[in-house]
């Protein structure tokens, strides 16, 4: 257990859904990162959150959304589904706002299928 | 932007030779250079990092050099086991918001 949890494990939803993917961060991280990997794929980069706030955006697409509550834990929101929306989902945490300097701590993901 | 640039994309070596995976950078402002394991259907996780003031780290069988006015790093692993068969990830920080990843680099090690 890395700390790291994400919530659910698998989801399979229909094209044109709407789902909401959950992380909290190791105890004491107050930074959540957000990747997508696709099948055979490196890890893309959507957004990251530091203590609440929208620190950095990687090619995250309009339809999805993310943000990062007072405990800390993080929603990643993607709706309008598409079949290529279907991937591995992790969230990670680290304990500085920079991401640099510090390693990143990855949850154990969520694998989304949209059918 | 920072761009990140791996290879080899697949690495095979026979059990007990070494391995070499390498990568470049193209911000000469990055300063963290860790690198992740990937098992398949796993997490990714931190096996080694480096800092831009230290040339070479070591930590068992693994090792990073760190080449910055070439602007690359590389990973060594040693003595190679089956167990060290997965997908390898370079990752760079300028010391801004957020981490560039590799492509990544699958490694097979034959028994």
């Amino acid at each position: 257990d890395s700390g790291v949890t994400q919530t659910p494990k698998h989801l399979i939803t229909a094209t044109g859904q709407r789902v909401t993917l959950r992380c909290s961060p190791r105890s004491g991280d107050l930074s959540v990162y957000w990747y997508q990997q696709s099948l055979d794929q490196g890890l893309q980069f959507l957004i990251q959150y530091y203590n609440g706030e929208e620190r950095a955006k990687g090619n995250i697409l309009e339809r999805f959304s993310a943000q990062q509550f007072p405990d800390l834990h993080s929603e990643l929101n993607l709706s309008s589904l598409e079949l290529g929306d279907s991937a591995l989902y992790f969230c990670a945490s680290s304990v500085g706002d920079r991401g640099g300097n510090y390693g990143y701590t990855f949850g154990s993901g969520t694998r989304l299928t949209v059918v | 932007g920072e761009n990140v640039e791996q290879h080899p994309s697949t690495l095979s070596v026979q059990e007990g030779d070494s391995a070499v995976i390498k990568c470049t950078y193209s911000d000469s402002a990055s300063n963290y250079f860790p690198w992740y394991k990937q098992e398949l259907g796993k997490r990714p996780q931190l096996i080694i990092d480096i800092r831009s003031n230290v040339g070479e780290k070591k930590d068992q069988r693994i090792a990073v050099t760190l080449n910055k006015t070439a602007k690359h790093f590389s990973l060594h692993i040693t003595e190679t086991q089956p167990e060290d068969s997965a997908v390898y990830f370079c990752a760079v920080n300028t010391g801004g918001f957020k981490t560039i990843f590799g492509a990544g680099t699958r490694l097979f090690v034959k028994a």
